[in-house]
């Protein structure tokens, strides 16, 4: 199994760029959710989702859209990127909620942006 | 406002002693804390998840405790080797509709030869 694979690995944008982050995992997770990493702070939530066809906002969500239109895949699209924007992108799966404990997450390896 | 604070921020030890890492939190109700290493330029992998009723939890030579009533968890890594260089974060989610768990800020761990 890949687990969760992310892709690009690196991106370097103009502001006002728009661009995707693909993430796609092959576990049959039902939870996807995507994270922003900015050094001295911890992982920040953007927008996650409990299923195809259905996602919500994280801690941060200004200047993300998501989709989810199948259980493989949670592209995170930023629209006019700008320079605040420059951080390290993770996404995470995992199982989905059983009672009210969760699995723990599986992280792709990340995307480094950097936005000029 | 969930918090989870993590100490100390960063910790220099020699390969082969053992070290301790920190983590306090003010997530309620409580449903899980999970340690998470994460090396350099990779994403966060787990080590160990706990419920409620969970005091202690080992992975190898990483052992992790909960105390639910301080709301305090502790990661001892024992017989440090240079690999475990890294980030470790504590992240603790509430019971509830909540998907979004509490991450804490990490504490980077460099070992020593």
């Amino acid at each position: 199994n890949a687990g969760v694979t992310q892709t690009p690995k690196f991106q370097v944008l103009k502001t006002g760029q728009s661009m995707t982050l693909q993430c796609a995992q092959d576990m049959n997770h039902e939870y996807m959710s995507w994270y922003r990493q900015d050094p001295g702070m911890g992982l920040r939530l953007i927008h996650y989702s409990v299923g195809a066809g259905i996602t919500d906002q994280g801690e941060v969500p200004n200047g993300y859209n998501v989709s989810r239109s199948t259980t493989e895949d949670f592209p995170l699209r930023l629209l006019s990127a700008a320079p605040s924007q420059t951080s390290v992108y993770f996404c995470a799966s995992s199982y989905k909620k059983t009672g009210q404990t969760s699995y723990g997450y599986t992280f792709g390896s990340g995307t480094r942006l950097t936005v000029v | 406002k969930n918090q989870v604070e993590q100490s100390p921020q960063s910790l220099i030890i020699l390969e082969g002693k053992n070290c301790t890492l920190q983590c306090n939190y003010t997530v309620s109700p409580f449903s899980n804390l999970r340690w998470y290493k994460q090396d350099t330029g990779r994403g966060p992998v787990s080590l160990t998840i706990m419920t409620f009723s969970e005091n202690t939890k080992s992975n190898g030579r990483y052992t992790a405790t909960l105390d639910a009533d301080t709301k305090q968890s502790s990661l001892h890594i024992t017989a440090s080797q240079l690999s475990d260089s890294a980030s470790y974060i504590c992240v603790v989610s509430a019971k509830g509709g909540s998907y979004i768990p509490t991450f804490g800020r990490g504490t980077s761990l460099i070992v020593h030869p």
